[in-house]
């Protein structure tokens, strides 16, 4: 099975931009998903496919995609954005997520 | 408003089985794909198995073929995962996690809060 890599923790100031990523070979042949995951929380997806959105995720999340590299930027970064973010992508046997990158807020 | 409750887990020893539940409200069972992921305390996500809205296909991690056996009940609205021979690296929340579509995109787009599952002797 293939295998997506995060950097395990990404920093920003409150209101700047972070752009988390994730590469891997998957990437190549499909979008990630992203999801976002707070302390004690199940997770929730906040970008899947090209760039979409789910209902009630604020638009300072979106996601774009390189070669073999997923990023998720968030433009103005807010408090509530401190969290462990995962990519997700399908592969060979189903589907395969990044080991997170935790997001401190400062 | 979508409902996934997971049930089942629990404290089983290594080699036992264990079966655990997902029981689905809020939105129309039948129309999507299901999937199960864990993760382990303290650790990462990882996607476990995954079923189409008619069963006609299965998927599993690599880690867990063979020995786990995902189904659904359309008519009670409810999802399974069977788990046998289980090892000490299942130890786990295991959630519920429901696809944006019939057939797998691998989008979860609603997730049950999980079902704790804890092999031990």
């Amino acid at each position: 099975s293939s295998e997506l890599t995060q950097d395990p923790a990404v920093s920003v100031a409150l209101g700047q931009t972070v752009r988390i990523t994730c590469q891997g070979d998957s990437l190549r042949s499909y979008y990630a998903s992203w999801y976002q995951q707070k302390p004690g929380q199940a997770p929730v997806l906040v970008i899947y496919g090209k760039n979409n959105r789910p209902s009630g995720i604020p638009d300072r999340f979106s996601g774009s995609s390189s070669g073999n590299t997923a990023s998720l930027t968030i433009t103005g970064a807010q408090a509530e954005d401190e969290a462990d973010y995962y990519c997700n992508s399908r592969d060979s046997s189903g589907s395969v997520f990044g080991g997170g990158t935790k997001l401190t807020v400062l | 408003e979508v409902q996934l409750v997971e049930s089942g887990g629990g404290l089983v020893q290594p080699g036992r089985s264990l079966r655990l539940s997902c029981a689905a409200s809020g939105f129309t069972f039948d129309d999507y794909a299901m999937h199960w992921v864990r993760q382990a305390p303290g650790k990462g996500l990882e996607w476990v198995s995954g079923i189409s809205w008619n069963s006609g296909s299965t998927g599993y991690a690599d880690s867990v073929k063979g020995r786990f056996t995902i189904s659904r009940d359309n008519a009670k609205n409810s999802l399974y995962l069977q788990m046998n021979s289980l090892r000490a690296e299942d130890t786990a929340l295991y959630y519920c996690a429901k696809d944006n579509m019939g057939v797998p995109t691998y989008y979860f787009d609603y997730w049950g809060q999980g079902t704790l599952v804890t092999v031990s002797s």
